[in-house]
């Protein structure tokens, strides 16, 4: 069965940091990620979706790797600000016809201004 | 505008009571979800459709239940089987393994 772990489960920095947000799965056999922010009381956005054939997705200040034969992802945010301040959430869909999506507990992240 | 809509945004359900939310959406995807989020747990999946007329129950089904009838609607029952039914619950879709996105949330809350 899958499991996906996201550590720290809650983090703050200043604004202005570079941050990384970890994510680990422990079946490598994973179709794609998908990295969601959600505001509180909202649902979840979207950010960044990576194939199991990529190395790395960006978007904006936003830069998403995967490393499947260790069962990792990151998620760079770079030049963080205080609207950054969400939960972060990472889901994997494990082969191709396999709809289901497992997520992570989140990591809830504050920036400092 | 292009998106998944869930009805109502706030549900409050008697004891006893079945209650229906309503999910959405207009962008022409063929899979549709439903997740249970409470606090300190990650979303948990109830059920998933990936064609009309067929679904298949996730890892919570118990005490729920789905129909699709139609490409675009996934509305999910909360039955009175549920014991623990206050929770946020998300809709999602997608095209077939592709990007996923969400509706805003309906909270329920047993009174």
């Amino acid at each position: 069965k899958q499991e996906v772990t996201q550590i720290p489960a809650a983090l703050s920095v200043p604004e202005g940091e570079n941050l990384v947000l970890n994510c680990s799965f422990t079946d490598s056999a994973i179709y794609n990620l998908q990295w969601f922010r959600q505001d509180p009381g909202k649902g979840l956005t979207s950010l960044l979706l990576i194939q199991s054939s990529q190395r790395e997705q960006t978007s904006g200040r936003l830069n998403a790797s995967l490393d499947k034969s260790s069962g990792r992802s990151t998620l760079y945010i770079a030049a963080s600000q205080p609207g950054d301040s969400a939960t972060y959430l990472c889901a994997v869909r494990r082969d191709f016809g396999n709809e289901k999506l497992t997520f992570g507990t989140g990591t809830r992240l504050t920036i400092i201004p | 505008d292009g998106g998944i809509t869930q009805s109502p945004k706030y549900l409050f359900r008697k004891e006893g009571q079945n209650v229906t939310l309503s999910c959405e959406q207009n962008l022409n995807h063929d899979a549709m979800y439903w997740y249970r989020q409470d606090p300190g747990q990650g979303l948990r999946l109830i059920y998933y459709s990936q064609i009309v007329n067929d679904f298949q129950k996730g890892d919570i089904a118990e005490g729920y239940s789905v129909s699709r009838e139609k490409k675009e609607s996934f509305p999910l029952t909360v039955t009175s089987a549920q014991k623990n039914p206050t929770a946020f619950y998300l809709c999602a879709s997608s095209r077939q393994n592709t990007e996923a996105f969400f509706g805003q949330g309906t909270r329920l809350t047993v009174v």
